[in-house]
């Protein structure tokens, strides 16, 4: 079973559209938790971390389930600029940052 | 503000040849820093991290090294490259001294091994 898992798509969504991803992971002593955005051809980019009691970022909110395991992003209102592959982050603890393999958007208009 | 600069941004080398990577990073200290590869399609594999001047973790056995001459100067060095060296390489850091914190990458290096 991998660390972190994610669905790796592609979703294809209209403009919009509200999209969710999800992701599990297997560590149960893991602290901390993010989404980041990755661009084509581009470094990933931290887009948000995860606590515990859920937040949210304008058009995007998040959500952890740690009895679970898994977390949330939620995208509404979906733009075109939000195409790009979101990766899953869980940290274990120092040192020990895994990310999932990315789950790819496209946001067509 | 702190930034993190990586070079060379693209690289082409043929088998058998050395690699040498560079980062650093400003506008912080005693950070904590890291080498990830991103292979076609994949998620991000680390590689090595780092936690001080000349203390070097490895994650995957593999005939890459990294060094971390200054603190915030990390170097990734290969003598003899693979073409399954081929990838994106990315150099990470995260303020050493507080704990869950994310992770800020530099623009990346895209190595081709021919």
């Amino acid at each position: 079973r991998k660390e972190v898992e994610q669905d790796p798509g592609p979703f294809n969504v209209p403009e919009g559209a509200t999209v969710a991803f999800n992701c599990t992971y297997s560590n149960s002593a893991s602290q901390s938790f993010f989404w980041y955005r990755q661009d084509c051809r581009k470094e990933p980019k931290l887009l948000m971390s995860v606590y515990s009691s859920g937040n949210e970022d304008g058009r995007f909110t998040a959500q952890l389930n740690r009895a679970s395991q898994y977390i949330s992003l939620l995208i509404r209102d979906s733009k075109l600029s939000d195409s790009a592959t979101y990766l899953c982050v869980v940290n274990g603890g120092r040192s020990d940052m895994r990310f999932g393999a990315g789950t790819r958007l496209t946001v067509k208009p | 503000s702190q930034t993190i600069h990586q070079w060379p941004a693209t690289l082409v080398q043929p088998v058998g040849s050395p690699l040498s990577l560079e980062c650093t990073v400003e506008g912080t200290s005693n950070p904590n820093l890291y080498w990830y590869r991103q292979a076609a399609g994949r998620g991000l594999q680390l590689l090595f991290y780092s936690v001080g001047i000349g203390q070097i973790s490895s994650e995957v056995p593999q005939n890459l090294s990294a060094s971390r001459p200054q603190d915030r100067q990390f170097i990734l060095s290969s003598k003899k490259l693979l073409l399954s060296d081929s990838g994106f390489y990315l150099c990470a850091w995260d303020p050493g001294a507080l704990r869950n914190s994310p992770l800020h990458f530099g623009n990346g290096t895209r190595l081709t091994v021919t």
